[in-house]
């Protein structure tokens, strides 16, 4: 089955730049989605297909895909970043939906 | 408004059976596929289960495939999955979500909106 490797954390200092990536197989191919979970709270939307990121979601959210890594950033990053990051994919091989083993986002 | 409401969790034994439920509203709910996403404590998101929108394509996650059983009355706004043969390990907060595209096909969309997700605990 198709495997979304994270980083388990990634600590930042406020206003630096936090990168997560997200590894897979050839996942330069796919559109890769990306979510936001805060503690006792639902995961959020945060980037769509690589790159778009939806209404409402500050411009200091990024997004990347090429070869075997998907990456989002996180400019000028805030202590409200703090939260749980998962990448996402379809697997058209096997008809499911991936998530990634996600990423905690700690600030400094 | 988009809203998703799931009912239905609680403590079982395993090997019992559960049907969960998802009241949706603010969006035209017959014009998109709808998903269960679990997350077991402590732990990362697994995708569970897919409908799409006339129930024409169901996906299942290869860990429930047999044993859970999703389902959707357009009709009524409502999405259901039927647990059986529950194990300890399916112990999880079950999501209700939607699809992002109208009328897709599986893996066409994103997980647009949730619900705050309802607690199954498998436990004797």
């Amino acid at each position: 089955s198709y495997v979304l490797t994270q980083p388990p954390s990634v600590s930042v200092a406020p206003g630096k730049t936090a990168r997560i990536t997200c590894g897979g197989n050839n996942i330069g191919s796919q559109g890769v989605h990306w979510y936001q979970q805060k503690p006792g709270q639902a995961p959020v939307l945060v980037i769509s297909y690589d790159s778009d990121r939806p209404s409402g979601i500050p411009e200091r959210f990024s997004g990347s895909n090429s070869g075997s890594t998907a990456t989002l950033t996180i400019s000028r990053v805030e202590a409200g970043d703090e939260a749980d990051y998962y990448c996402q994919v379809w697997d058209s091989s096997g008809d499911h939906y991936v998530f990634g083993t996600g990423t905690k986002v700690t600030v400094l | 408004e988009v809203q998703l409401v799931e009912s239905g969790g609680g403590l079982v034994q395993p090997g019992r059976s559960l049907r969960l439920s998802c009241a949706a509203s603010g969006f035209t709910f017959g014009d998109y596929a709808m998903h269960w996403v679990r997350q077991a404590p402590g732990k990362g998101l697994e995708w569970v289960s897919g409908i799409t929108w006339k129930s024409g394509r169901i996906d299942y996650a290869d860990s429930v495939k047999g044993r859970f059983t999703i389902s959707r009355d357009n009709a009524k706004n409502s999405l259901y999955l039927q647990l059986s043969s529950l194990r300890v390990e399916d112990t999880a907060l079950y999501y209700c979500t939607k699809d992002s595209m109208v009328a897709a096909p599986p893996g066409v969309g994103y997980f647009d909106y949730w619900g705050q997700g309802t607690l199954v605990t498998v436990s004797s």
